[in-house]
């Protein structure tokens, strides 16, 4: 069965620090893979998706992601992080009838100053 | 340029009684999701449609649950006789319909049963 799996519940990272929130997937196919993003008491908001191509994938506020099919994995990452980037971290992907999104967990994000 | 609208944000039921949760896709998008978000879990898929279709309920559990997305208006979740485990927050989502697909996600209607 298809699944998706943050290892990670709770990471801290210092205000300017780089950062990087792990996803691992099951799946028999190519995955259409995405990163959302929750603040508290807020919808999803979409960060960046994998469908195929280039296996570095360029998001919005300064994300980007690694879809490493050998691993498969789909890590987040961010070079330096803001305060503003706390919230709770949610990586998907698509089930093979493309009728729904398998979310893992999810990790909280907590930025120190 | 709305995104995907629901409402309403915070509903409170007593136990027993029907919850029904609206949700508006974004202009141009005729495929619906319903996701269900219990404490310290994510999100579950509940049902898709598209305008007076089911497509995949697989996600719904089997009573008191349902879901429509009618040929005018907006799409509908609606929970009977709702009990204390049915508090969550619900979120829908839209797209196009078209892969690869994007799912647009609403800010979700927080349902508390006492």
């Amino acid at each position: 069965a298809q699944s998706v799996t943050q290892p990670d519940i709770h990471i801290t990272v210092s205000e300017g620090a780089s950062l990087e929130l792990r996803c691992n997937y099951s799946y028999g196919a190519t995955p259409y893979l995405f990163w959302y993003v929750q603040s508290p008491g807020q919808g999803l908001q979409l960060l960046l998706k994998y469908f195929s191509g280039d296996t570095l994938v360029q998001g919005i506020k300064g994300f980007e992601a690694e879809f490493k099919r050998s691993q498969s994995s789909f890590n987040l990452r961010k070079p330096s992080v803001h305060w503003s980037d706390a919230a709770e971290y949610f990586c998907a992907v698509e089930n093979q009838a493309g009728t729904a999104l398998i979310f893992g967990k999810g990790t909280t994000l907590s930025v120190s100053s | 340029n709305a995104g995907v609208m629901q409402n309403p944000r915070h509903l409170v039921r007593r136990r027993g009684q029907e919850a029904r949760l609206r949700c508006s896709p974004m202009k141009g998008h005729s495929h619906v999701y319903w996701y269900r978000q219990l404490p310290e879990e994510g999100l579950k898929f509940m049902v898709y449609l598209q305008k007076e279709n089911i497509i995949d309920e697989s996600g719904m559990p089997k009573e008191r649950f349902s879901a429509e997305f009618p040929k005018e208006g907006p799409s509908i979740l609606r929970i009977q006789q709702v009990v204390r485990g049915d508090s969550a927050a619900y979120f829908c989502a839209s797209s196009r319909g078209d892969r690869p697909y994007g799912y647009t996600f609403g800010s979700g209607t927080r349902l508390t049963v006492v």
